[in-house]
């Protein structure tokens, strides 16, 4: 299927810090869900954002979904050691409900 | 409450066994999914379920066999056809076009 390239694969930054993960796809998307993965746990889903320019916040973090709807980013202001953890986004592929996953962003959050 | 079981969280298999993990879930939607994470990497699909009694195969469904013979229940095959069966496998379902909940997965090691 379809591959969704998230960048990058890994940080790690101090506690306070801003991070930002890209979502990326060759095709434009109809819609993008973001999950955040616990070391250890399971995804658990964060937010979908449908319409182009889209902009949804949940407290520190900010969902954007591109004008073009071929990327997406998220953005987590001021890094809590609550935020460690893996970050995917993933795309419907054909069938609605089949999601694709990115290839994830694992951030590490250190004091 | 309501939620989705996967036993058993740590599966022990020889190599050649064929082995099924279990996945149950409460929550009355009708689709369910299979995927397999591996250390470091994204989500990959095996197989999904929209309705009873009626499944297709994801992007890496080779050696694997799933069943969907009652709504609640969607346990998936590892046969000894599958060349790497040692992963971390991550049952999920949703109500038609929604996000996906997730199981806490079955870690299965193949010696």
């Amino acid at each position: 299927g379809q591959q969704v390239m998230q960048i990058p694969q890994y940080q790690h930054v101090q506690e306070g810090e801003d991070f930002t993960t890209y979502c990326n796809s060759s095709t434009t998307l109809s819609n993008i869900q973001w999950y955040k993965q616990r070391p250890g746990g399971h995804p658990v889903f964060l937010i979908q954002l449908v319409k182009s320019g889209e902009v949804k916040k949940q407290k520190r973090l900010t969902f954007q979904f591109g004008e073009a709807k071929k990327n997406s980013s998220l953005h987590i202001t001021a890094t809590q050691t609550t935020d460690v953890g893996t970050y995917f986004c993933a795309r419907s592929t054909g069938t609605a409900s089949k999601l694709t996953f990115g290839t994830g962003t694992r951030l590490q959050v250190t004091l | 409450d309501g939620g989705i079981t996967q036993s058993p969280k740590y599966l022990f298999r020889k190599e050649g066994q064929n082995v099924t993990l279990s996945c149950e879930q409460n929550l009355n939607h009708d689709a369910m999914y299979w995927y397999r994470q591996d250390p470091g990497q994204g989500l990959r699909l095996i197989y999904y379920s929209q309705i009873v009694n009626d499944f297709q195969k994801g992007d890496i469904a080779e050696g694997y066999s799933v069943s969907r013979e009652k709504k609640e229940s969607f346990p998936l095959t590892v046969t000894s056809a599958q060349k790497n069966p040692t992963a971390f496998y991550l049952c999920a379902s949703s109500p038609d076009n929604s996000p996906l909940h997730f199981g806490n997965g079955t870690r299965l090691t193949v010696t």
